[in-house]
C-alpha cells in the first residue's frame, strides 16, 4: 500500500536529550513538511522540504533540524534547544510545491512527551 | 492577523441538521484551498479540495468566495460519523496555513 508513515507513534524524552521522529513516503512525493500541533490548535510548520538535499525553515523552526537525503524520507531531530517540545507531530507529502490543486496527505503521527 | 481563521465551535447539531462552516483568509493571492477532517487523536485526512465553481460531494458541498476571502462547507443530513474537527486549509504556492479546526459533534 503507498502511504506515509510515521514512528514511534509515541516517544518520551528527557531533559536535554535530542531525539528523532522518522517520516517515510512511498507516494513518490518531491515535497515533504514537518507539523506540529498542540492541543485546540492548528498545524504550524516546523520545516519543509521541496526536493532531496533540501529544505526551508517553517514558522517555528527553532529547536528543529531535518535531513533530506533521500526522496522517501524526511526525519526530524528535536534538539536539547526546543523547551517545550511536547506536542502531536505530523509529517506530510505532496506531490510538487506551487501546484494549484496540490495537496497534502499525513502521516499517523508521533506523540512527543517530556519525562 | 492569523493567516487562516475558523470559529472553534463546537457546533452541537442533532443527526439529520444541516450544519455550515466558514473559512476567512488573509492572502487574496492564494492559490487552492481545501478542507481536511481530523479525527481526536488522529492525522487530519484530505475531506474535499475547493474550487471556484463550488463542488459537492455526497452530502458535502463547498464554495469558495474570493471576493470576501471565504471558504465554506455545508454538510446535509448529519450522521454521527460526521462528528470531528473540520480544518480549513489554503495553499500559497510553497506553504500550506491550517486553520484551527471547527469541532462539530452530531448528537442522536
Amino acid at each position: 500500500d503507498g502511504g506515509i508513515t510515521q514512528s514511534p507513534k509515541y516517544l518520551f524524552r528527557k531533559e536535554g536529550q535530542n531525539v528523532t521522529l522518522s517520516c517515510e513516503q512511498n507516494l513518490n512525493h518531491d515535497a515533504m513538511y514537518w507539523y506540529r500541533q498542540d492541543p485546540g490548535q492548528g498545524l504550524r510548520l516546523i520545516y519543509y522540504s521541496q526536493i532531496v538535499n533540501d529544505f526551508q525553515k517553517g514558522d517555528i523552526a527553532e529547536g528543529y533540524s531535518v535531513s533530506r537525503e533521500k526522496k522517501e524520507s524526511f526525519p526530524l531531530t528535536v534538539t536539547s534547544a526546543q523547551k517545550n517540545p511536547t506536542a502531536f507531530y505530523l509529517c506530510a507529502s505532496s506531490i510538487r510545491t506551487g501546484g494549484l490543486k496540490e495537496t497534502q496527505y499525513f502521516g499517523p503521527g508521533t506523540r512527543l512527551l517530556v519525562l | 492577523r492569523k493567516e487562516v481563521e475558523q470559529d472553534p465551535g463546537p457546533f452541537n447539531v442533532p443527526e439529520g441538521a444541516t450544519v455550515a462552516f466558514n473559512c476567512t483568509y488573509s492572502n487574496s493571492a492564494s492559490q487552492s484551498f481545501f478542507w481536511y477532517r481530523q479525527d481526536c487523536r488522529k492525522e487530519p485526512k484530505l475531506l474535499m479540495s475547493v474550487y471556484s465553481s463550488g463542488n459537492e460531494d455526497g452530502r458535502f458541498t463547498a464554495q469558495l468566495n474570493r471576493a470576501s476571502q471565504y471558504i465554506s462547507l455545508l454538510i446535509r443530513d448529519s450522521k454521527l460519523s460526521d462528528s470531528a474537527t473540520y480544518l480549513c486549509v489554503v495553499n500559497d504556492f510553497n506553504k500550506f496555513y491550517f486553520g484551527s479546526g471547527t469541532k462539530l459533534n452530531v448528537k442522536p
